[in-house]
């Protein structure tokens, strides 16, 4: 079974710095992965996906992951921070349409929080 | 982009009363909608998977005769509440899976409808 882990519930920053936020995966087969953003009362909007391309993928607002099978990882960086990043993030998993699956599974969130 | 909407984005409603939410893609087909609920400060939780023109499949724990769901066309799915209590309270999330292409695994996500039982 598919399953993700966020690790941090909350995560801090100044405005400026370094944002990192990290997703731990497990699956059966080579996942597809995704982050999303959520700003308060909305739907989710998508940063990025994985799809068995490139590693290091790019996505909106600057923000990148990098996917590491070996410790099957795909955390979320942006290099500086602005105070419009402060949402609430989400790392998701499901697998690749070809193996017939389309479910997408949800880690717990975390809440980024920027500091001026 | 694809567009997904929600209909309505927010519903007050008395306890034992029906809700029905609406959750239409915009400028795309979709054979197949998912309907997510979230809770204050918590995950997306799969409720349903809806495929057009079929039953929905319910997620182990989801009571489908609470949560009936209609998928009649390609570019609108329901979900009715039946008996509303307010534990059923929460935030309803819709997605829905553009349909063939290189995106097809993509989902597109409405913006959610805040439902409050009283």
């Amino acid at each position: 079974a598919q399953s993700v882990t966020q690790l941090g519930s909350h995560v801090s920053v100044s405005e400026g710095a370094l944002v990192l936020l990290r997703c731990n995966y497990s699956s059966s087969v080579p996942p597809y992965l995704f982050w999303y953003v959520q700003y308060p009362n909305q739907g989710l909007q998508l940063l990025l996906k994985y799809t068995s391309a490139a590693t290091l993928v790019k996505g909106i607002n600057d923000f990148e992951a990098e996917f590491k099978k070996s410790e099957t990882s795909f955390h979320l960086t942006k290099p500086s921070a602005h105070m419009s990043d402060a949402a609430e993030y989400f790392c998701a998993v499901s697998d690749p349409p070809n193996t017939g699956g389309f479910k997408t599974i949800f880690g717990a969130g975390t809440r980024l929080f920027v500091k001026a | 982009g694809a567009v997904v909407s929600q209909h309505p984005s927010r519903v007050i409603c008395k306890s034992g009363t029906s809700v029905k939410i609406e959750c239409r893609s915009l400028d795309f087909q979709a054979t197949t909608m998912f309907w997510y609920r979230q809770f204050p400060k918590k995950s997306l939780m799969l409720m349903a998977t809806s495929n057009e023109g079929s039953k929905a499949t319910y997620e182990q724990g989801v009571e489908k005769d609470k949560f009936l769901i209609n998928h009649a066309s390609l570019t609108l799915s329901t979900l009715t509440v039946t008996s509303a209590h307010p534990e059923d309270s929460s935030f309803y999330i819709c997605s829905a899976r553009y349909v063939g292409g290189g995106d097809s695994y993509e989902q597109y996500f409405g913006p959610g409808t805040r439902l409050t039982v009283t």
